[in-house]
């Protein structure tokens, strides 16, 4: 089976703006969850999505969004863009519950 | 609220030890316990996990244990190798009843020297 894929790789943007990735989970995973990934924070859960609903969310401002469409793709969202949201972004598909597998990340650099 | 604590931060050992690293949870209700192994520039990689029903989980040179009681869960590494050379991640969480939120720790960057 193919991995989880992310689009882009890199993304350069600048304060204010907003910026969507894209995530493509592994073949019959309807699970998407999303991190974010910073030095000085760690790995921390942004919001999970199954079957198009938000299952779960992490503590983050309302500018990060998500949604998740009927074949189980994800996209995320981050409106107003301020520095301290430069990171990789990652996320990850599993079946049901269960283990996950993380893509390769996007890493936002915010000018 | 839910916690992950991961002890050390930095692991230095030399070709052939062991190594150990350690994490404690918060949230009693937590049944999964992976670890994630992330070598530089790479996603994050499921290496081994443990749910709460077993206390010791092993493939081949990576071994895991829990103990509910003090909600500590450590992974074992034995006869270490250069490549095993990388960021180790532990985390928690409850898989149950469409609940599926890893709670990471802060990771640990273990180095292994010739």
């Amino acid at each position: 089976k193919a991995g989880v894929t992310q689009t882009p790789r890199y993304l350069i943007k600048t304060r204010g703006q907003q910026v969507t990735l894209s995530c493509s989970p592994i073949s019959g995973h309807r699970s998407v969850s999303w991190y974010q990934q910073t030095p000085g924070q760690g790995l921390q859960f942004l919001f999970e999505y199954f079957s198009e609903t938000q299952r779960n969310k992490g503590n983050f401002p309302g500018r990060f969004s998500g949604r998740q469409f009927s074949n189980s793709r994800s996209e995320m969202n981050v409106s107003t863009l301020e520095l301290g949201d430069s990171a990789l972004y990652l996320c990850a598909s599993s079946f049901e519950a269960s283990e996950q597998f993380f893509g390769p990340g996007t890493r936002l650099t915010v000018l | 609220g839910e916690n992950v604590e991961q002890h050390p931060s930095t692991l230095s050992v030399q070709e052939g030890d062991s190594a150990v690293i350690k994490c404690t949870y918060s949230d009693s209700a937590s049944n999964y316990f992976p670890w994630y192994k992330q070598e530089l520039g790479k996603r994050p990689q499921l290496i081994i996990d443990i749910r709460s029903n077993v206390g010791e989980k092993k493939d081949q040179r990576i071994a895991v244990t829990l103990n509910k009681t003090a909600k500590h869960f450590s992974l074992h590494i034995t006869e270490t190798q250069p490549e095993d050379s990388a960021v180790y991640f532990c985390a928690a969480t409850k898989i149950s009843g469409g609940y599926n939120k890893l709670i990471f720790g802060a990771g640990t960057r273990l180095a292994v020297h010739p």
